[in-house]
């Protein structure tokens, strides 16, 4: 068990150009979450797949954003036409089904310029 | 929707002096509980969680947080803190009920050990 893990770990974009983040969860792990941080606050839901089904989103996940799981294992997050706005730190969790632990991976922060 | 207040967004503490970090959540009719510690450019880590039972939980490093529902309350303490507890502290909930499954945290209350 070699725990969450994400890619890159660090972003500079310039704005209006698109990233994207990928997360590999623990092994067996069929929940995956990506939650936002920002500088000062508490992370924030963003959304959340059972397997390959993206089953939640937040609000604040604008048209900008979208998550897939193709395979139900290794999930990615997009944001296309990227703004200043956009700049936290983004987190993926995972947890097994019907568990109530979330295990984080250690974040991409993404700054826009 | 489910909110989390921690009462200190910072608290300083001297080395070996005992501490409190304030953590109160919105009711529902059943909750889980958790604290997530994050040490300076590392991710978070869980550091104990009330699902049910024993109200008081208890941490492998000290810690420890009450349930108290009547005040809907989970505050966390120590008493005897080291350097090495500087972090940043998460208290989060999961609301009860079928698919509410993501946390909601608090803003969060950096801890900081002087010696």
């Amino acid at each position: 068990d070699t725990g969450v893990s994400q890619d890159p770990r660090h972003k500079i974009t310039k704005r209006g150009q698109n990233v994207t983040f990928r997360c590999d969860p623990i092994s067996e792990h069929n929940r995956l979450y990506w939650y936002r941080q920002t500088l000062g606050q508490g992370p924030e839901f963003l959304t959340y797949f059972q397997n390959e089904a993206q089953l939640e989103k937040s609000r604040l996940l604008s048209d900008r954003f979208s998550a897939e799981r193709p395979k139900g294992s290794f999930s990615t997050l997009e944001i296309q036409r990227t703004e200043q706005g956009d700049s936290a730190m983004y987190l993926c969790a995972s947890s097994l089904d019907g568990a109530d632990t979330q295990y984080f991976g250690p974040g991409t922060r993404l700054t826009v310029l | 929707a489910q909110s989390v207040t921690q009462l200190d967004s910072q608290v300083p503490v001297f080395e070996e002096a005992p501490v409190e970090l304030r953590c109160n959540y919105s009711s529902s009719v059943s909750v889980y509980l958790f604290w997530y510690v994050q040490y300076p450019n590392q991710g978070l880590q869980l550091l104990l969680k009330y699902l049910s039972g024993s109200t008081l939980v208890e941490s492998i490093n000290g810690f420890e947080a009450e349930f108290n529902k009547s005040q809907t309350s989970f505050h966390l303490r120590k008493p005897s803190v080291h350097i090495s507890d500087t972090a940043e502290y998460f208290c989060a909930v999961i609301g009860g009920g079928q698919g509410a499954q993501k946390l909601v945290f608090g803003q969060g209350t950096r801890l900081t050990i002087n010696p």
